[in-house]
């Protein structure tokens, strides 16, 4: 069936370091990609999304590149803030599926000052 | 402001006793969903819900029920609860319109304990 699998956490970087959570998929057809951000304490927000091969999705600095010959997206961000400190979901949307999103099991990012 | 709105965010309870668990969006939602997170397992989903009176099992739907009687609730239903649902629950909702590609909404989450 498909699934999502991204690097297990958890994860502790230095301000402004470079950050890189990879996530890699397995899906029929061609799904939908998402990332999404946990802050403490809160509900899943929408970070960035991609929707066919090669498209890069974007915001607050975060990136991912939809990679259809690796089945990757992995999220990338050249400067981390403390403020950053959440656990980060991949997440696939199949196509032809009716609203079900399948998640990794999360990431958790802590950044010190 | 758009949003999914759960009741209660927290909740202690004693095994057998039924109790539910409110969602509620705002946005005209069709699909709405119900989640557990667990350390190590990540989010599952427990039932979901393509339009009023349309629901389908998810990953781990056993000691779980629903109902979508009007386009704007969904309410998780535990009729017997067992300390292995002890969990934090979410609600989430998602438009149609885009297909695929549609963000999900979720709510800020239920913190259940059993005993």
């Amino acid at each position: 069936g498909d699934s999502v699998t991204q690097m297990e956490g958890p994860v502790t970087l230095s301000e402004e370091a470079f950050l890189t959570i990879n996530c890699t998929y397995t899906a029929t057809g061609y799904p939908s990609l998402f990332w999404y951000v946990q802050y403490p304490g809160e509900g899943l927000q929408l970070l960035l999304k991609a929707t066919k091969a090669d498209d890069k999705g974007s915001n607050k600095g975060f990136e991912a590149t939809y990679r259809k010959e690796t089945t990757s997206f992995h999220l990338e961000k050249g400067s981390v803030q403390v403020s950053d400190s959440a656990v980060y979901f991949c997440a696939l949307r199949r196509g032809g599926s009716q609203g079900n999103l399948i998640f990794g099991k999360g990431t958790k990012l802590s950044v010190k000052p | 402001e758009a949003q999914v709105t759960q009741n209660p965010r927290y909740l202690i309870t004693v095994t057998g006793k039924k109790l539910t668990v409110t969602c509620s969006q705002n946005m005209n939602h069709e699909y709405m969903s119900w989640y557990r997170q667990d350390p190590g397992l990540g989010l599952r989903q427990i039932y979901y819900s393509m339009n009023v009176e349309v629901t389908d099992k998810g990953d781990v739907p056993e000691g779980y029920k629903v109902s979508r009687k009007e386009k704007r609730n969904f309410p998780l239903i535990l009729e017997s609860p067992s300390p292995n649902q002890t969990s934090l629950y979410f609600c989430a909702s998602s438009s149609r319109g885009q297909g695929v590609s549609t963000e999900a909404f979720f709510g800020q989450g239920t913190r259940l304990t059993v005993v």
